[in-house]
């Protein structure tokens, strides 16, 4: 099992605040490191896929960047908006034999408040 | 639409009862998921699948059964050995590359 921690479990944030979560897990035998965003009543949905050291990747407001190295990916959201408000998860993966397998932290929730 | 579906939407069990838990996917993913969440907890893998005919035990399998004949059907089965069943779960499918897919989760109740 791996242990995969998020931080800040969760966040209150005015309107048009930027704000950041983190994400860590263990470096070791990693593959990807996966963030999705999940609104209440909704399925979560997949934001970004990582894999490389260094990664970063972005979709309008939100960004996110990849440390392999020390096992932590930060995601960023500039100009929080209310329709930003939702629980967003990390998963790292890894790759064995039999598959690959998610490990999920317990997600951050975001309340942005108009 | 391409997607995943689950139903029932909730579902309400006796103690001592069997329940089956659907999940369709029309994506042509070969991998599906089952997982497991509980108030202040972050998603557990039950069972995992990564071709058809084939499964994994995930972190918490005890009191939980899995089928995969077709490539887009995976349903969980949640026993009367689960001892604490009641909970949400939720199913995925994953393209090659691991990007998953969920479905809209069924919360289970055991009266």
């Amino acid at each position: 099992i791996l242990n995969v921690e998020q931080s800040p479990q969760s966040l209150h944030v005015q309107e048009g605040d930027s704000t950041n979560f983190t994400c860590s897990f263990p470096s070791s035998n990693f593959y990807a490191l996966h963030w999705y965003r999940w609104e209440t009543a909704k399925s979560p949905e997949a934001l970004f896929v990582m894999t490389l050291n260094g990664d970063e990747k972005k979709k309008g407001r939100i960004s996110a960047t990849l440390n392999t190295k020390e096992g932590y990916s930060y995601l960023y959201i500039k100009g929080s908006q209310p329709e930003d408000s939702a629980t967003y998860l990390c998963a790292s993966s890894d790759w064995s034999n039999t598959g690959n397998q998610f490990y999920f932290g317990t997600g951050t929730s975001l309340t942005v408040i108009p | 639409d391409g997607g995943i579906t689950q139903s029932p939407k909730y579902l309400f069990r006796k103690e001592g009862q069997n329940v089956t838990l659907s999940c369709e996917q029309n994506l042509n993913h070969d991998a599906m998921y089952w997982y497991r969440q509980d108030p202040g907890q972050g998603l557990r893998l039950i069972y995992y699948s990564q071709i058809v005919n084939d499964f994994q035990k995930g972190d918490i399998a005890e009191g939980y059964s899995v089928s995969r004949e077709k490539k887009e059907s995976f349903p969980l089965t949640v026993t009367s050995a689960q001892k604490n069943p009641t909970a949400f779960y939720l199913c995925a499918s994953s393209t090659a590359f691991g990007e998953q897919f969920f479905g809209p989760g069924t919360r289970l109740t055991v009266l």
